[in-house]
């Protein structure tokens, strides 16, 4: 399985603000996914991201708010903008060698907007 | 809608208890079936999967689940649990009729010394 690294690991951020979240894998990946785990709750797929595609999203989520790049096979990052207090939540990379297969996660990404 | 559902929201047995934990799904078609374990203070790791086979997978740390297809479930079992199995547990499934990972709302398992 890769090993998936998440920087920050955690932040406490300003409303209107925004946060770049970064997710590097040790190993070239043909999916990465970013989830978002709210507090006491499951997760739920924010998008996915394709090497030199644009990434997909989910109902409820839209790339103006959650920007999401990725450049290199090994690498993405998620921001989320504009922050207010409702996406104070864990924010989660995984990876994953297509969308019905195993998923490795990161360590997540722990986010709180006051 | 299609769904996944553990009806267990928190669960609490003593050492050397037996354990099932429930997961139903919706999805029609082909599924493959995942659980996942979160440690308190540690990332979600992969317990056992099922894509095709035998219906009765053994994962890690003596932990087994059972595909039933006509039940639509796919639970998650131990025949004695230790106090380091206190974890959150999800049940996951993806389909071909569906794209992406769902996940059920998870199940907290408190295991007591």
């Amino acid at each position: 399985s890769a090993v998936i690294s998440q920087k920050p690991s955690r932040d406490i951020c300003q409303r209107g603000t925004s946060l770049t979240i970064q997710c590097q894998v040790d190993s070239q990946v043909t999916m990465m996914f970013w989830y978002r785990q709210q507090p006491g709750q499951s997760l739920t797929l924010i998008a996915t991201a394709n090497q030199g595609s644009e990434a997909t999203y989910e109902s409820g989520f839209v790339i103006d708010k959650f920007p999401i790049s990725r450049p290199n096979l090994t690498f993405s990052t998620l921001t989320v903008s504009n922050m207010s207090p409702e996406d104070s939540s864990i924010y989660l990379c995984s990876v994953g060698q297509g969308r019905r297969e195993t998923q490795y996660f990161g360590p997540g990404t722990r986010l709180l907007v006051l | 809608a299609q769904s996944v559902s553990q009806h267990n929201h928190h669960v609490i047995l003593s050492e050397a208890a037996s354990l099932e934990l429930g997961c139903n799904y919706s999805y029609g078609g082909t599924v493959n079936l995942f659980w996942y374990v979160q440690y308190p203070g540690q990332h979600l790791q992969l317990l056992l999967k099922y894509f095709s086979g035998d219906p009765l997978v053994k994962g890690i740390k003596g932990f087994e689940a059972e595909f039933i297809k006509s039940k639509f479930s796919f639970n998650l079992r131990k025949p004695s649990v230790q106090w380091s199995d206190t974890a959150e547990y999800f049940c996951a499934v993806t389909s071909y009729n569906n794209n992406d990972m769902r996940f059920g709302a998870g199940t907290r398992l408190t295991v007591k010394p």
